[in-house]
């Protein structure tokens, strides 16, 4: 089975500090995505990821930025975290091909900024 | 962009009877795959089913089956004799063919009462 991996369930920081999300996929996947996830809102894409040190802007990526040193993981990183940054975030990966692939998921991280 | 809209933030269903969820979207490309995902209270996003857009035949999946309507962007899931395990959020995604990232929905909230 596909298995992907976020190093935290739930996690406080305070408002100003610097956040790694981190989250590794052990599946030889190309793709790798970070998503926020709130109420109303479903999940918004911040950055995905195609290839080792490569990435790309999604929707939201203000605020936000990610690091690819190795095709297995893929980080999130809050330069400054601030309040309106507490939310759940998403990291999936999905196989580089043109037919039907789905993403998978990791377990989400609650991130409390206060 | 590509979006999706599920315009039911929240829907019920009886034990054992049959409820379908909404959702269309928007796009101009005629090559695309679609996906309902279900995230229960776990956090765990799991994939439920998908459906190619070239093929016409609507996908099922035992319980879960989709009506897949092309022309009119729109893309629902029916859930046929519902179970208690059904509860969870789900949310319609979107993903362009020979493409990698994948948009979504704001979610549907199911509840089943016993």
């Amino acid at each position: 089975d596909v298995k992907v991996t976020q190093s935290s369930r739930y996690l406080v920081k305070r408002t100003g500090e610097k956040v790694f999300l981190e989250c590794v996929q052990d599946m030889d996947h190309e793709n790798m995505f970070w998503y926020r996830q709130d109420p109303g809102l479903g999940l918004r894409l911040i950055y995905f990821s195609y290839d080792v040190k490569m990435k790309e802007k999604g929707d939201i990526p203000e605020g936000y930025s990610v690091s690819r040193e190795k095709k297995e993981r893929f980080s999130l990183i809050l330069e400054s975290a601030s309040t309106n940054q507490t939310s759940m975030y998403l990291c999936a990966s999905s196989p580089t091909r043109t037919e039907n692939t789905e993403a998978f998921f990791g377990q989400g991280t609650r991130l409390t900024v206060v | 962009a590509q979006t999706v809209t599920q315009s039911q933030p929240e829907m019920s269903v009886q034990e054992a009877e049959t409820v379908t969820l909404s959702c269309t979207y928007d796009t101009s490309e005629s090559d695309y795959y679609l996906f309902w995902y279900k995230q229960p209270p776990s956090r765990q996003m799991i994939l439920v089913i998908r459906q190619e857009a070239y093929k016409q035949q609507n996908a099922t999946e035992n319980r879960f089956s989709v009506n897949f309507q092309k022309a009119a962007k729109s893309f629902s899931l029916k859930i046929s004799d519902s179970q208690l395990g059904d509860a969870a959020m789900y949310f319609c995604a979107y993903r362009r063919y020979n493409n990698n990232d994948m948009r979504f929905g704001a979610g549907t909230r199911l509840t089943v009462k016993p």
